[in-house]
């Protein structure tokens, strides 16, 4: 079947503007969770979604990022006024139920110029 | 300190020779343990949980140290499509959807 599907694969953007990144996730899986991975280092865990709601928004660095994920399924991860420092690929993996096996994303290429 | 630690090598591997590295984590309250494979450029993908008593799963052995705090991973007869980046993975009881990554160790495996 489907895997989880991102859009987009890569963005460049210039400092100060704003960008969404959409994740589709495993048709059926309730638990979507946003990651962002810098260069050399491990996924770095920004919010997790069980269902319509944000069960865990700990990660998410400041008040410039925000997700969405209205309908339980779909979720957009929002960024604003980006920095150079927002540069890294975000990952967004879903699973069946909360704490079950995550699926990620190919992942989008964030690059803030 | 970061939650998880890996080497980061990279572990130059002959092909069909056995490797092994270690990660270790700080927080006792971690309960669960998986590692995942990443390609250059690609996502993660999980290789295998780490139970207690440890488990294989074909070439690869992975071990549970809770004592120490520290998660094994062994490849034996190494393939050359094993070269990838290795990430050690913990979840703590408090929150279940939270997956902590080490920065993974990188394995190249030679012909």
């Amino acid at each position: 079947g489907a895997g989880v599907s991102q859009t987009p694969s890569n963005k460049v953007t210039e400092k100060g503007k704003y960008v969404e990144l959409r994740c589709d996730p495993i048709s059926g899986h309730t638990a979507l969770y946003w990651y962002r991975q810098s260069l050399g280092q491990g996924p770095e865990f920004l919010i997790y979604f069980q269902g319509t709601g944000a069960a865990d928004d700990s990660g998410l660095p400041n008040d410039r990022f925000f997700a969405v994920r209205p309908e339980g399924s779909v979720s957009t991860l929002k960024i604003q006024r980006t920095e150079r420092g927002d540069s890294a690929v975000y990952l967004c993996a879903s699973s069946r139920g909360q704490g079950e096996t995550q699926y990620f994303g190919p992942g989008t290429r964030l690059l803030v110029l | 300190r970061k939650e998880v630690e890996q080497d980061p090598g990279p572990f130059n591997v002959p092909e069909g020779a056995t490797v092994a590295f270690n990660c270790t984590y700080s927080n006792s309250a971690s309960q669960s343990f998986f590692w995942y494979r990443q390609d250059c450029r690609k996502e993660p993908k999980l290789l295998m949980s780490v139970y207690s008593s440890g488990n294989e799963d074909g070439r690869f052995t992975a071990q549970l140290n809770r004592a120490s705090q520290y998660i094994s991973l062994l490849i034996r007869d190494s393939k050359l499509s094993d070269s990838a980046t290795y990430l050690c993975v913990v979840k703590r009881t408090d929150s279940w959807g939270k997956l902590q990554f080490g920065a993974g160790t990188q394995v190249v495996v030679t012909p």
